[in-house]
């Protein structure tokens, strides 16, 4: 199974401040035929399903604001947003669908400094 | 717009079963894969299985192999999600979740949860 290991566990910025999340998967997610990496980003407000941020590492979702964004390749990802906002206070996971079992990192917890 | 609808709260005690249902509305049923995704208190998100809700095809996270079975009533769009052989770690929120486009494993669209208690 391909392990996905985030960090920090924790993270609290300032707001209007820059929040980082980083994804390191155990192999890497790209596939080479078509070029695309295979990891997502979701966001999970307390008591709510997760929400669909990010996918093919970059591509925001319809919908979620464009302070967030998505980079990386291979085995290293960052999920980045810009001006944190208190609306994004949360857990974030990323995910890999490179190959089942899909698998999700340990969470990332964004709080306000 | 896209909804996913999932049954109430339940109780089991162990050794005994679970069928949760995900009733889905605003887009046609058939055109997209379910899945299913667990998520145990204060813990990550961890992926049970799909079906492929036009064909009934399945696959199942070799983890629940044997002990799980997705099934789906087309008629009534609706996923099902079975668990057998209930234990104390089986206690988690289960959601489904609409695959983006079929095959992709991308989840746009979640249901609310459905809270399994195993205890004895």
């Amino acid at each position: 199974d391909i392990v996905m290991t985030q960090s920090p566990d924790s993270l609290a910025v300032s707001l209007g401040e820059r929040a980082t999340v980083n994804c390191k998967s155990s192999q890497s997610v790209l596939y080479n035929s078509n070029n695309k990496n295979y990891l997502a980003w979701y966001q999970q407000k307390p008591g709510q399903p997760p929400k669909l941020l990010i996918y093919w590492a970059s591509t925001r979702e319809s919908g979620v604001p464009d302070r967030f964004s998505g980079s990386g390749s291979g085995t290293d990802f960052t999920l980045s947003i810009s001006s944190l906002q208190a609306e994004d206070v949360a857990v974030y996971y990323c995910q890999q669908y490179y190959t089942p079992p899909i698998t999700f990192g340990q969470g990332t917890r964004l709080e306000i400094k | 717009q896209v909804q996913l609808v999932q049954s109430g709260a339940e109780v089991r005690k162990p050794g005994a079963s679970v069928k949760v249902s995900c009733k889905a509305s605003g887009y046609t049923f058939i055109s997209y894969t379910m899945h299913w995704v667990r998520q145990a208190p204060g813990q990550s998100l961890e992926w049970m299985g799909w079906i492929n809700a036009g064909s009934g095809d399945t696959q199942y996270s070799q983890k629940y192999q044997g002990r799980v079975t997705i099934t789906r009533d087309t008629s009534a769009s609706t996923a099902y999600m079975e668990l057998s052989s209930l234990r104390s770690e089986d206690t988690a929120v289960y959601y489904c979740a609409r695959d983006h486009s079929t095959g992709d494993y991308i989840f746009d669209y979640w249901g609310q949860g459905t809270l399994v208690t195993v205890s004895s």
